[in-house]
């Protein structure tokens, strides 16, 4: 069964600098991989995927996502947070023939 | 165009009263979803209907019975509701569902249930 792990529950960064916010799977097949993004009391918003090729994959408001096989992990990125970036991060997988599974989400806080 | 609509935002209701949640949206996909959501955990995925049909039902209580009239809408019918089942109602669509899809899912803004 595919399953998704989001290792830390909070995540803090002052603005301006980088964020990771990380994600490792499994699943039994090839993975297709994707970010949302969830503000208080709203909606999941996309912010991208993976589904094959180049293995940095570029989204939604300046985030980027790094695929890596080897270390079964998607982790997302930005080269520098915004305060409007916190949210509630989710990363979802879903392999052939199933429908998403989510992580358990990771709260980014960023700083001032 | 990638807006799903949900109404109600709120919804307070007891626990002997019907009510219906509806979900729209214009973006020609044939997938939607009900999801469940309880405070900072993930969404819990309740129903699937695919080209109108429903193909999962995760097991869900019969108290919740979701409908979908066409290819854009889908409500989901709510009776005898316990305290429990409080909670951000979320709905969700995307272009398919068949094995090896990669779509995206987009999601409405949810609506609100408590339940008292």
């Amino acid at each position: 069964a595919q399953s998704v792990a989001q290792p830390e529950d909070q995540v803090n960064v002052a603005e301006g600098n980088p964020l990771t916010v990380k994600c490792t799977y499994s699943v039994s097949g090839n993975p297709y991989l994707f970010w949302y993004v969830q503000y208080p009391n709203r909606g999941l918003q996309f912010l991208l995927k993976y589904i094959t090729g180049d293995n940095l994959v570029k989204g939604s408001y300046g985030f980027e996502a790094e695929f890596n096989k080897s270390q079964t992990s998607f982790h997302l990125k930005k080269p520098s947070a915004l305060v409007s970036d916190s949210a509630l991060y989710f990363c979802a997988v879903r392999d052939y023939g199933q429908n998403f599974v989510f992580g358990p989400g990771t709260r980014l806080s960023v700083l001032p | 165009d990638t807006e799903v609509t949900q109404t109600p935002k709120h919804l307070v209701m007891g626990m002997t009263n019907k009510k219906s949640l509806k979900c729209e949206q214009h973006m020609g996909h044939r997938a939607m979803y009900w999801y469940k959501q309880k405070a900072k955990k993930p969404p819990e995925l309740m129903f699937v209907y695919s080209y109108e049909k429903l193909s999962i039902n995760e097991s869900v209580p019969s108290r919740f019975s979701p409908e979908c009239p066409n290819s854009s809408l889908l409500n989901l019918h709510l009776h005898a509701l316990q305290p429990e089942d409080s909670a951000l109602y979320l709905c969700a669509s995307s272009q398919g569902t068949s094995g090896g899809s990669s779509y995206e899912q987009y999601f409405g803004p949810g609506t609100r249930l408590t339940v008292t």
